[in-house]
């Protein structure tokens, strides 16, 4: 999805690993999300930065931190990673203030063994 | 707590028929209510949106339906095609949320040619 760019594309992990996932936008926007999607849960909100230099938590923060680096990155890291973080990760943008429809990323497909 | 509530879970519709979704919310404080599509190995895609003040909403073969005294609102997908084959996310946000929406579970729609 053109705006929004994710890294890596594919990740296999062994528990305990830590590693960060990469989010960069050129949409200029100033809110940035990242979510989990798993099935049968639908999307669910790990943290968000609603402008540069600050964050919050969502609904399932635990096992995460992130980091808004400036206005364009918006990191996720996984300090020690579980099996239950397997999952699809997406990282979204919205311009803050309109009606918005968040732009997502094409996903990080995380497996943690 | 689950705010938003997507059923069915699965749906077949032959070409050419009409698919509906329905999704219930609690927070009467919602006031923007998007419906995302998401084709596999992509992140969602906003196809339609409404707010409370209408009651219908339709864009091509897309129609919101929304009532606002029963907290639901449905998707209808008129002379349904196989290229509709994906899944669809209905969502809300408003009240304070800081620009968070919060997702349905989703629903996996198969259009059989």
């Amino acid at each position: 999805n053109a705006g929004v760019t994710q890294t890596p594309k594919f990740q296999v992990l062994k528990t305990g690993q830590s590693m960060t996932l990469q989010c960069a936008q050129d949409m200029n926007h100033n809110s940035m999300y990242w979510y989990r999607q798993d099935p049968g849960m639908g999307l669910r909100l790990i943290y968000y930065s609603a402008s540069e230099g600050t964050t919050d938590k969502g609904e399932v923060p635990n096992g995460y931190n992130v980091s808004r680096l400036n206005k364009r990155e918006f990191s996720l890291r996984l300090e020690s990673a579980a099996p239950s973080q397997t999952s699809v990760y997406f990282c979204a943008i919205a311009p803050r203030g309109v009606d918005s429809p968040l732009h997502f990323g094409n996903g990080t497909r995380l497996t943690v063994t | 707590q689950q705010q938003v509530k997507q059923s069915p879970q699965s749906l077949i519709v032959q070409k050419g028929g009409i698919s509906i979704i329905n999704c219930a919310y609690e927070n009467t404080a919602f006031d923007y209510f998007p419906w995302y599509q998401q084709f596999p190995g992509k992140g969602p895609a906003l196809l339609i949106a409404i707010r409370p003040d209408v009651s219908e909403k339709k864009e091509g073969r897309f129609t919101i339906s929304f009532n606002k005294s029963a907290k639901q609102f449905s998707l209808h997908i008129m002379d349904s095609q196989p290229g509709d084959s994906a899944t669809y996310f209905c969502a809300a946000m408003g009240g304070g949320s800081n620009y968070k929406l919060t997702f349905g579970k989703g629903t996996l729609l198969t259009v059989n040619p």
